[in-house]
């Protein structure tokens, strides 16, 4: 079983500023993998696949990065609107039980 | 535009059974896979099942093997999730979601807004 290890759990930033988000795979995903965002009271919303590409509408600001074990998200200055929760997920491995990290709470500060 | 709408969920007792529903719009609703995702008060996201686009396969987490059963009404463009023996545990928000192969994986492109499952005495 792949276990996700997301740090920090909680992040403290202001505006303007940029936010790095980490995701460590417990063994190897190659590029396998995906963020999220989520807001209170939604659903998430596919940010990054594949460690690095933008899903469809995504800003610019958002970037992944990363592969094997070590996975990273920034975003590059900080929006009011990105102050949310974040997940990393793993889809190398068929069915995706679980494969989700355990979130980072973006928040401001 | 792409909508999932989940509905079915209550309060209810442990040990009871529950049917969520997860109405599809705006795409080919037998061209993708389906996943059901939960996320209890508070906590992180977790997967629970999935379907494939003809319903003839399906995968479980450990958590929910045995208990819950997913399928799909292609004609009605519905996914449903059935749950039995529910216990605490199982208190969460019940997410469905669209699995789409983009690069390399399958991955959660669209997401409902979710349905509340409480399960207490």
């Amino acid at each position: 079983e792949i276990v996700l290890t997301q740090s920090p759990a909680t992040l403290s930033l202001s505006p303007g500023e940029r936010a790095i988000l980490s995701c460590r795979a417990s063994q190897s995903v190659s590029r396998y993998l995906a963020w999220y965002q989520q807001k209170p009271g939604q659903g998430p919303r596919l940010l990054i696949f594949d460690a690095s590409n933008r899903a469809t509408g995504i800003p610019a600001r958002f970037s992944g990065s990363g592969s094997g074990t070590d996975f990273t998200l920034t975003i590059s200055s900080l929006e009011p609107e990105d102050f949310a929760f974040y997940y990393c997920q793993q889809v190398s491995h068929w069915p995706p039980e679980n494969s989700f990290g355990q979130g980072t709470k973006l928040e401001i500060k | 535009q792409v909508q999932l709408v989940e509905s079915g969920g209550g309060v209810l007792q442990p040990g009871g059974s529950l049917r969520l529903s997860c109405a599809a719009s705006g795409f080919t609703f037998r061209s993708f896979t389906m996943h059901w995702v939960r996320q209890a008060p508070g906590k992180g996201l977790e997967w629970v099942a999935v379907i494939s686009e003809d319903g003839s396969n399906q995968y479980y987490s450990d958590a929910v093997r045995g208990r819950f059963t997913v399928s799909r009404d292609n004609s009605k463009n519905t996914l449903f999730l059935q749950m039995a023996f529910l216990g605490g545990e199982d208190t969460a928000v019940y997410y469905c979601a669209r699995g789409d192969f983009y690069g390399s994986g399958t991955y959660l492109h669209y997401w409902g807004q979710g349905t509340l499952v409480t399960v207490s005495s």
